[in-house]
Parts: structure tokens; C-alpha cells; sequence
């Protein structure tokens, strides 16, 4: 079975500071996605940022940047200089065969101005 | 782009009513997703469809059912509503295969009373 889990449930910073935050998976699978969601507080949840299980190198995307390690199975996501505007719950996600994504419970992130 | 569209954004309804919520996305994607979001649970899986007239069940499909008569619209159904199903219902849809990432509708806000 698989398994996600988002072990920082609120994190609270103010702004310009760096975020990162920490994702860790259980899967058997050998090939594997995982994901990065943002839900602001309009609900919607939208994509982030992806990476399969085959790559482990960490991108940086603008001020997002992520860091895949296999060996101890985490999917790291870090926000430098933060912004209101990054307030949301961020969620980390796991797909593996089936089309299904399996979901963290979510970080609540609080930039103050 | 993708527009995952879902009837209500807020839906009161009283213990024992037949409740559907309708789902519908623009983009032919062969899967959609039905999930109920709760504080601190994440996402959980209530159902999905992989095509039309095909559905299987997620980690939660006790109390619910499904339809998916056209490829656009995926409709989760409540035979008879309760009030420890008040949550937070979001859909999705996505192509197939483990690159895809699922798009989001706006979420409904269902409250049983």
C-alpha cells in the first residue's frame, strides 16, 4: 500500500523567509511520480511541480525549488522569499500504477507581511 | 485550458435526502476522480472512473455511488445523506498514465443538518 505523510501540519513564517517543507513516501513500486499541490484559500487545488522516481535530480523553478531523495524516500519542497501570497496548504502527492494519487494530510502555511 | 467545473460551490441538505453532485471537465480525459477533503485527513478517494460507464472504488466509497454516462461528466451520489458526511467534495479528471497530473474543480462545500 502506499503512503504519504506530511509530518508539519502549520508552519508560520513572514515574508522573505525560506520555506521548506517535508514530504516523506511509502510505496513498493519501483516507478513511481510524486507530486507538489497548492490549495489557496479559494479551495481549488493546483499543481506545482513533478518528478518520477528514475530522476533524482532537485530543480529550482523560479523560487520554488525541490529535492528528491530515494534513499530515504522524501520529496522535500522549499519556497524562498516567501509572500503572502504562498499562504495555502500544500500537499504532497504519490502516483503509482492505477492512475491514483495518493495524498499527504497537507501543510498550512502562514506568511505574515 | 483545463476546466474542471464542478454544480455547487455550497450545499445544505437535510439527513436522509438523495444528494448529487455533478462534475463535469473539458478537456477528454479518460479519468475523473471523486474526493472528500477533511482537517487533518488530506484528500481520501471516495471513487474514480477510468471511462464511461466504468467506475471503481477508492479508500471510501461506503455511503456513495457513482455515474459516469458521458466522458465529461462524473456525478457522485449520495443515496442518503448523513450528517458525518459533511465535508469538503472535490473532483478531478486527468489523461492516463503516471506523467499526468489531475486537474481540480473549485470544490463543493456540502453541510448535512
Amino acid at each position: 500500500a502506499q503512503k504519504v505523510t506530511q509530518a508539519q501540519t502549520e508552519i508560520s513564517v513572514v515574508e522573505k523567509e525560506d520555506v521548506t517543507l517535508d514530504c516523506v513516501y511509502e510505496t513498493r513500486d519501483t516507478t513511481y511520480y510524486l507530486f507538489w499541490y497548492k490549495q489557496p484559500p479559494s479551495g481549488e487545488l493546483v499543481f506545482l511541480i513533478r518528478r518520477n522516481s528514475f530522476d533524482e535530480q532537485n530543480e529550482i523553478s523560479g523560487r520554488y525549488s525541490w529535492n528528491f531523495q530515494k534513499s530515504t524516500s522524501s520529496f522535500n519542497f522549499t519556497i524562498t522569499a516567501s509572500q503572502v501570497v504562498d499562504s495555502a496548504v500544500y500537499f504532497c502527492a504519490l502516483k503509482t500504477a492505477g492512475n491514483k494519487l495518493t495524498f499527504g494530510g497537507g501543510t498550512r502555511v502562514l506568511v505574515k507581511p | 485550458d483545463v476546466k474542471v467545473t464542478q454544480s455547487s460551490r455550497y450545499l445544505v441538505k437535510r439527513t436522509g435526502e438523495k444528494v448529487f453532485l455533478e462534475c463535469v471537465q473539458d478537456m477528454d480525459h479518460e479519468n475523473m476522480f471523486w474526493y472528500r477533503q477533511d482537517p487533518g485527513l488530506g484528500l481520501r478517494l471516495i471513487y474514480f472512473s477510468y471511462d464511461v460507464k466504468m467506475k471503481e472504488k477508492g479508500d471510501i466509497p461506503e455511503g456513495y455511488s457513482v455515474s459516469r454516462e458521458k466522458k465529461e461528466r462524473f456525478s457522485l451520489i449520495l443515496e442518503s445523506a448523513s450528517t458525518n458526511q459533511t465535508s469538503m467534495y472535490l473532483c478531478a479528471s486527468s489523461g492516463t498514465g503516471l506523467f499526468y497530473e489531475q486537474y481540480f474543480g473549485p470544490g463543493t462545500r456540502l453541510t448535512v443538518t
